[in-house]
């Protein structure tokens, strides 16, 4: 059975860094894609970006190239977003899903960051 | 990028009805097209991929249609447990680019 687990709530301040994970089980983590996605309160889903595990083939989109990294450790099958410092507006729920046609879920990590 | 144009953003409906929600897409994307579905507190959950391939386990009454620029979900029956947002997704090129979502409500 295919699982993306989420790492849990994180509440932070403005400035701080952060990295939340999403470890895969059930299929072969490296030669699937895996992406982010994100939901801001009340708003809709916002794609962010996708890696492919094996060589670490990296797409971004452009609102949000230079403003988070997406990273893997086929080690642990287990894919990143991190922020070199958080602001207000990534306050949101953030989804990562498997397929370059997303069609597994992780169940969210709500990011929530205030001064 | 490619953009994606859902409509209408919401809409009221009753039990047994037939809703169509439409995709367009800024550029011509071939049959590249999922939708989804999401309700509150949930992560979204893939209906129909490729413009009109159901996903495994996805009652018959949800159907996908269209290529190109064009798209449509139809619900041929809504049922109690479709009232939720939709979203189209398009998967031609990177990035990847969602509709801005529809609401389906209760009338």
């Amino acid at each position: 059975e295919v699982q993306l687990v989420q790492s849990g709530v994180e509440v932070k301040k403005t400035g701080e860094s952060l990295k939340i994970s999403c470890k895969a089980s059930g299929y072969t983590f490296s030669t699937n894609w895996i992406g982010w996605v994100r939901q801001m309160p009340g708003k809709g889903l916002e794609w962010m970006g996708i890696i492919y595990p094996s060589d670490s083939d990296t797409r971004y989109s452009s609102s949000f190239q230079g403003q988070v990294t997406i990273s893997a450790d086929k080690s642990i099958s287990t894919a990143y977003l991190q922020w070199s410092s958080l602001k207000a507006s990534d306050t949101a729920m953030y989804y990562c899903a498997r397929g370059a046609v997303p069609e597994y879920w992780g169940q969210g990590t709500l990011v929530t960051v205030s001064s | 990028d490619i953009q994606m144009t859902q409509s209408p953003s919401s809409l009221s409906a009753s039990v047994g009805d037939r809703v169509t929600i439409t995709c367009r897409a800024s550029q011509g994307i071939r049959k590249d097209l999922s939708w989804y579905q999401q309700k509150a507190g949930k992560a979204p959950k893939r209906l129909i991929y490729a413009a009109s391939s159901l996903q495994s386990g996805v009652p018959s009454r949800f159907s996908g249609s269209g290529s190109g620029t064009e798209f449509t979900l139809t619900i041929s029956s809504l049922q109690p447990e479709d009232f939720a947002t939709y979203y189209c997704l398009q998967h031609n090129i990177y990035p990847r680019t969602f509709g801005q979502g529809t609401k389906v409500e209760i009338k």
